[in-house]
C-alpha cells in the first residue's frame, strides 16, 4: 500500500474556496476510491471509479467532485457547496473493481481543515 | 445496498486476554471480508482478510471467522499486546464496492 501517494498532508480552506486534494498510484490498480472519516466515525465512500472517464458517486458526493483522465491519477476537489468539510480524507485504490477479493489499499490521508 | 454494523464500538481488554470484534452484513452477495487496523491519525492498514468460501482463517494471532448463513463474521485477537491498541474496521465487499463498519476503538491496558 506504500504505492499510494496522496497531497497535500494538510491543507486549510478558506470559506468560499475551492481545493483539490491530489492522488496518485503506481500500483496499476483499476479502481480507485475517496473516503471521507469525521473524528472517531467510519469511512463513507464519496466517489469511486472503475475504469478511465468513468466515476460513480458514493453515499456522500454532494459537494464533491472528481475526475480520472489517467488511471494512476483520481483528485478530489471539495467545492465551496461543501459545507462542513473538515475531515481526513483518504484516497484508495484495488485491483478491478467487478472481481471478488481483492482488497482495497489506502493512501496516508489528508487533513482538512476549514479556517 | 450493503449496512455492515460492527460491535462493541469501545473495548479494553488487559494485556495478554483475548478481543473479539464482531460485524454483520445486509447483502447475501458480499464475498469478500476484509479487516483494517487504524492507528491514530494514519491510514488503515490490512491485517487479514476472509472470503466467502472460507470459514476461518489465521495468522499467528489473529483470526477471522465467517457465518454465511448468519451473515456474521469476527475478528479475534489472542494474547493482546499494548501495540494491538487502534482503531478496527471491518468491511465488506461484493467486488464493486467496500462497506465499512462503523469501527471498534480497542485499548489494551498494560
Amino acid at each position: 500500500d506504500g504505492g499510494i501517494t496522496q497531497s497535500p498532508k494538510y491543507l486549510f480552506r478558506k470559506e468560499g474556496q475551492n481545493v483539490t486534494l491530489s492522488c496518485e498510484q503506481n500500483l496499476n490498480h483499476d479502481a480507485m476510491y475517496w473516503y471521507r472519516q469525521d473524528p472517531g466515525q467510519g469511512l463513507r465512500l464519496i466517489y469511486y471509479s472503475q475504469i478511465v472517464n468513468d466515476f460513480q458517486k458514493g453515499d456522500i458526493a454532494e459537494g464533491y467532485s472528481v475526475s480520472r483522465e489517467k488511471k494512476e491519477s483520481f483528485p478530489l476537489t471539495v467545492t465551496s457547496a461543501q459545507k462542513n468539510p473538515t475531515a481526513f480524507y483518504l484516497c484508495a485504490s484495488s485491483i478491478a473493481g467487478g472481481t471478488s477479493g481483492n482488497t482495497i489499499y489506502f493512501g496516508e490521508g489528508s487533513w482538512l481543515t476549514v479556517v | 445496498g450493503e449496512n455492515v454494523e460492527q460491535h462493541p464500538s469501545t473495548l479494553s481488554v488487559q494485556e495478554g486476554d483475548s478481543a473479539v470484534i464482531k460485524c454483520t452484513y445486509s447483502d447475501s452477495a458480499s464475498n469478500y471480508f476484509p479487516w483494517y487496523k487504524q492507528e491514530l491519525g494514519k491510514r488503515p492498514q490490512l491485517i487479514i482478510d476472509i472470503r466467502s468460501n472460507v470459514g476461518e482463517k489465521k495468522d499467528q494471532r489473529i483470526a477471522v471467522t465467517l457465518n454465511k448463513t448468519a451473515k456474521h463474521f469476527s475478528l479475534h485477537i489472542t494474547e493482546t499486546q499494548p501495540e494491538d491498541s487502534a482503531v478496527y474496521f471491518c468491511a465488506a465487499s461484493t467486488g464493486n464496492q467496500f462497506y465499512f463498519g462503523t469501527g471498534t476503538s480497542l485499548t489494551v491496558i498494560p
